[in-house]
């Protein structure tokens, strides 16, 4: 079956604008994870959605948001982007129990200049 | 909190030596721990998991085992290809239902011929 796909995989944006990313899962998977990846802070959870609600939140300042619908897909948003945003960020998808495992996609490397 | 510490690289090995990344954890309860890697450009893969104490995940000739008396998780592997020259990162889900990963910062393996 299809993997978790991102969308898009590139994306460079002005200082000030905001960027919506995408994120498709596995089907059948309802739990979306999203993760900032930069050189300095490594891999940081940024939320998780379970059923078009938000489960967790990582440390991340209220300009980044995100949700899911109604298909599990979800969207996550960063408004008034700042230059230390540029990272890769990366979207996991899962069922859920005690033996799951979360499955990634290829990321969204956003550029913002 | 819950957090993972594992050897900075970048490390650089022969083919065919013998390869240990270490990992240690903080974590309440009893966490499940994984091993993922990420190639150039690409996402994570799950390299291997383990779920209680004393567990050993095996994939591709990598092995873990879960220590639950030295809260460690370290990755090996017998004889190391230059196809496993990647970026390897250690990673604990705790209890509770939540998806949410907290990553090591990542072991860059470099494999020369």
């Amino acid at each position: 079956k299809a993997g978790v796909t991102q969308t898009p995989r590139y994306l460079i944006k002005t200082r000030g604008q905001q960027v919506t990313l995408s994120c498709s899962p596995i089907s059948g998977h309802r739990s979306v994870s999203w993760y900032q990846q930069t050189p300095g802070q490594g891999l940081q959870f940024l939320f998780e959605y379970f059923s078009e609600t938000q489960r967790n939140k990582g440390n991340f300042p209220g300009r980044f948001s995100g949700r899911q619908f109604s298909n599990s897909r979800s969207e996550m948003n960063v408004s008034t982007l700042e230059l230390g945003d540029s990272a890769l960020y990366l979207c996991a998808s899962s069922s859920i129990g005690e033996n799951t495992e979360a499955f990634f996609g290829q990321g969204t490397r956003l550029t913002v200049v | 909190g819950n957090s993972v510490t594992q050897m900075e690289g970048p490390v650089t090995l022969s083919e065919e030596a013998f390869l240990t990344i270490n990992c240690t954890y903080t974590a309440t309860g009893y966490p499940s721990l994984f091993w993922y890697v990420q190639y150039p450009g690409e996402g994570l893969q799950l390299l291997l998991k383990a779920t209680k104490a004393d567990d050993k995940g095996s994939n591709k000739g990598f092995e873990a085992t879960y220590r639950k008396e030295t809260t460690s998780f370290h990755l090996e592997k017998g004889s190391v290809q230059v196809s496993d020259s990647a970026v390897y990162f250690c990673a604990l889900r705790t209890q509770g239902g939540s998806e949410k990963l907290v990553f090591g910062k990542g072991t860059k393996l470099t494999v020369n011929p």
